[in-house]
Parts: structure tokens; sequence; C-alpha cells
């Protein structure tokens, strides 16, 4: 079955950089484009960035642009978040999601546990 | 706009039918999806594209679209369906993805 199993979640001071990894297996990882989805502490889901399947297009959510990186390694079936310059407001589980791959919708059939990343002095 | 619109709060009794809906101009472009959420969970897919299901989603949710609204219908609601739903779609210039407000569900 397919699974993410986030990790690398955690505290940091504002301004710090953290790197969050979402390990995969179950599903042809290298064939479908990923997602980072977080949610703040009480709030709704915000989408963060997508990845394409094979790494050649990466968009990000305004409020991420330029300090967020998303990227994948296909050989380690492996999704990543390098996040730099956090805020207070980035204070959110951040969960790994795989695209379902279906009429471009980008919509999202399988969701990570989430992992917590507190940006606090 | 760059929004989709959810009410914040529908209950419905045991057993009855409740309409979830989602209102946004990227809706006449791209298909809604829909997602339920319960306390301290991470969020399932329930309805994608037209009105389909993924294996394991009771048939008595259901999906559907016009102009710029989509809707959750849950038929015959249970207990268990007591959670927060949020609708889904790219935005009208397809590299963004766009999460409604959420609706919480009472039942």
């Amino acid at each position: 079955q397919v699974q993410l199993v986030e990790s690398g979640g955690g505290v940091v001071q504002p301004g710090g950089s953290l790197r969050l990894s979402c390990a995969t297996s179950g599903f042809s990882f290298s064939s479908f484009a990923m997602h980072w989805v977080r949610q703040a502490p009480g709030k709704g889901l915000e989408w963060v960035a997508f990845i394409r399947y094979d790494g050649s297009k990466k968009y990000y959510a305004d409020s991420v642009k330029g300090r967020f990186t998303i990227s994948r390694d296909n050989s380690k079936n492996t999704l990543y978040l390098q996040m730099k310059s956090l805020r207070l407001e980035d204070t959110a589980i951040y969960y790994c999601t795989k695209d379902a791959g279906y009429s471009s919708s980008w919509c999202m059939d399988h969701w990570g546990q989430g992992t917590l990343v507190t940006v606090s002095s | 706009s760059s929004e989709l619109t959810q009410d914040p709060a529908v209950s419905v009794a045991l057993g009855q039918t409740v309409r979830i809906t989602c209102q946004g101009d990227s809706l006449r472009s791209y298909y809604a999806s829909w997602y339920q959420q319960k306390p301290r969970q991470a969020p399932i897919l329930v309805i994608y594209g037209q009105d389909n299901r993924p294996s394991g989603i009771p048939d008595r949710f259901s999906g559907s679209s016009s102009g710029n609204t989509a809707s959750l219908t849950i038929t015959g609601a249970q207990a268990e369906d007591e959670a927060d739903y949020y609708c889904h779609s790219r935005d009208s210039g397809g590299n963004h993805v766009l999460f409604g407000g959420g609706t919480k569900l009472t039942v």
C-alpha cells in the first residue's frame, strides 16, 4: 500500500532553516507529481509547493516563494522541502501528498501523517 | 478570483442528506476535489473529478458541479461523517493549488 512518511520537523528560530523529507513506498514514485501542503494550528489547509514527476517543473505558493525549495530524488523515492528564512507564520504541520495523476486536476490521493514545524524564539 | 469559498459550518440530522458547497472562478476550468479531515488526522480524498470516489469511500458520498460551484453531497449521513471538509482545485492560471476554508460538518 502507498506510504508517505515525513520527517525533519522541529523547533527553529525565526530566520532559521529546516529540511523536511518524505520517504515513500508502495507506488512508482518517479511516475507521479508530488506536493507539500501545510496546516497551521487550528487553521485550514494551505498548499505550499508542487513538483512534476521528473522534477522539471516546480511551483510555489506566493507565501513561500523565494524561501522554500521543493525537490525530489527518484532513485531514493524521497521528496524534500528545504525551508529558509523561516517566519513565525510558517508554524504548521507539513504534509507530503501524492498527486493522483487524474486529468491534470492536481488532486491528492494520498497524504502522509505530517511533521510539525514550530518557528519560535 | 483566486479563492474557493465554503460555508464555515453545516449540520445535519443522522440519516439525512447534506450538501456542502464550494464557489470559485477556478471551478469553471478545473474539477473540484473534496477532502475529509477528522481531528488529529491527516486529510483523506473522498471525491475527485466529475464524481469519482477513491477505493474505500462509501457510496453515500457524491460530487457535482455547475458553473462556478461544486458540491459534495452525503446521502444518509452517519455519525462517523462528522469532520471538516475541504474543497480543492487548481487555480485559473494552472500553476497554483487552491483550498477552500473548510466546512465543519456536525451530525
